[in-house]
């Protein structure tokens, strides 16, 4: 099973939006709506953002968002603060495995 | 709340096995969730190792079902990762977490574990 292609960096100022995609296939993403989004900051485990393509945990602040069309998945990150620089990784279902994207860097400017 | 910590040795010798455990605190593993393994190699990406129920069914990545054993102790509220036949290619950060089962909603902090002679 392939990993999940993801941009490896995106970036943006403060107060802007910006979305990451993840692409798959009929097999994962298209497939199955348990798409799931995780943020890593360095020397830290990653966080659960977003889960069944477009679910927020309890926590989450509301400026994350995920959506998804086809084989493509995305997380869109509206009005960026500094502290939401950090990688971003997708998760899909896929039978099994669960298979993971390569990872975004999210640089805030 | 419910956090989950990895123990374990953090050096490995090639061709043994890798042996890791998890402890789970504010809650019962033998109430429920599947309970699950992903690692990430230094600088790199995750995976999904594989992952059991509290009743003792697994999953594995198919990439490394043949080398690895994931185990429940619901006496010990523990469940544990043995991957066997190791090389520096497993040298990696092993986390261990709550599986939904379609997404993951709580990581361990995570032990390095490095395969090296």
């Amino acid at each position: 099973q392939s990993a999940l292609t993801q941009p490896r960096s995106v970036s943006g100022s403060p107060g802007q939006s910006v979305t990451i995609s993840c692409t798959g296939t009929s097999s994962d993403v298209g497939g199955y709506n348990y798409v799931s989004w995780y943020q890593q900051h360095p020397g830290k485990a990653p966080k659960l953002m977003i889960y069944d393509v477009s679910k927020r945990p309890s926590g989450v602040p509301d400026r994350f968002s995920g959506s998804k069309s086809g084989n493509t998945a995305s997380l869109t990150i509206s009005g960026l603060q500094a502290e939401d620089e950090a990688d971003y990784y997708c998760c899909s279902y896929a039978g099994s495995p669960r298979v993971f994207g390569g990872g975004t860097k999210l640089t805030v400017l | 709340q419910v956090q989950l910590q990895e123990s374990g040795p953090g050096l490995v010798k090639p061709s043994e096995t890798l042996s890791l455990t998890c402890t789970v605190s504010g809650y019962s593993i033998s109430s429920g969730y599947y309970w699950g393994w992903i690692r990430q190699p230094p600088g790199k990406g995750l995976e999904w190792i594989g992952s059991i129920y509290h009743s003792g069914g697994t999953d594995y990545n198919p990439s490394l079902k043949s080398r690895v054993t994931i185990s429940v102790d619901t006496s010990k509220n523990q469940f544990s990762l043995k991957l066997s036949s190791v090389t520096a290619a497993d040298t990696a950060v092993y986390y261990c977490v709550r599986d939904d089962p379609w997404y993951f909603d709580l990581w361990g902090r995570g032990t390095l574990v490095t395969v090296s002679s």
